[in-house]
């Protein structure tokens, strides 16, 4: 069936480095590629989405990129701070169906 | 203020006992979906409806039912529930009738199945 892979599974970061977490997917069909972030004991919340007319999008910190011909797409975070912490996932959709990738968790070190 | 609410937020319930947890949305959402979440799989969506009277299943809709008689609410249904479900329950919701759009969360209910 169709899937979504996510990688790492768990990353740790240095405050202030840089983290990217990477996504495959394998239906042709996703048009939709939204990035969830959850902090402990809380509710998925959208931080980022791109569609697949997109091969780049931006948003202060954050930023997603798309390659669909690889079918690949990747968050990135900058400038990381401890409110970063928490479990990201990604997601590909198209109109009747979404798949999540399984998180990354992500730690924020001092 | 516009929101997704789930209940009840905690469950312990027993082997074979039915139970609801009924999803409501203000937002005037076509769109609503059932999840679970479990340590190391994700979240993996149970059922979704499109609109009033629409539903289908999504990747585990096994041992579940939903019904959608009312655009707001949307109850999933444990008919005979077995510890195998004892999981994080999401309800979300969507302004588009597709997937391919913001999903907004409820708080979520924790089951435990004994």
């Amino acid at each position: 069936g169709e899937n979504v892979e996510q990688h790492p599974s768990t990353l740790s970061v240095q405050e202030g480095d840089s983290a990217v977490i990477k996504c495959t997917y394998s239906d042709s069909a996703s048009n939709y590629f939204p990035w969830y972030k959850q902090e402990l004991g809380k509710r998925p919340q959208l931080i980022i989405d791109i569609r697949s007319n997109v091969g780049e999008k931006k948003d202060q910190r954050i930023a997603v990129t798309l390659n669909k011909t690889a079918k690949h797409f990747s968050l990135h975070i900058t400038e990381t701070q401890p409110e970063d912490s928490a479990v990201y996932f990604c997601a590909a959709s198209s109109d009747d169906k979404i798949i999540f990738g399984k998180g990354t968790r992500l730690h924020i070190l001092p | 203020e516009a929101q997704v609410t789930q209940n009840p937020r905690y469950l312990i319930t027993v082997t074979g006992k039915k139970l609801t947890v009924t999803c409501s949305q203000n937002m005037n959402h076509e769109y609503m979906s059932w999840y679970r979440q479990d340590p190391g799989l994700g979240l993996r969506q149970i059922y979704y409806s499109m609109n009033v009277e629409v539903t289908d299943k999504g990747d585990v809709p096994e041992g579940y039912k939903v019904s959608r008689k009312e655009k707001r609410n949307f109850p999933l249904i444990l008919e005979s529930p077995s510890p195998n479900q004892t999981s994080l329950y999401f309800c979300a919701s969507s302004f588009s009738r597709g997937q391919s759009y913001e999903q907004y969360f409820g708080p979520g209910t924790r089951l435990t199945v004994t």
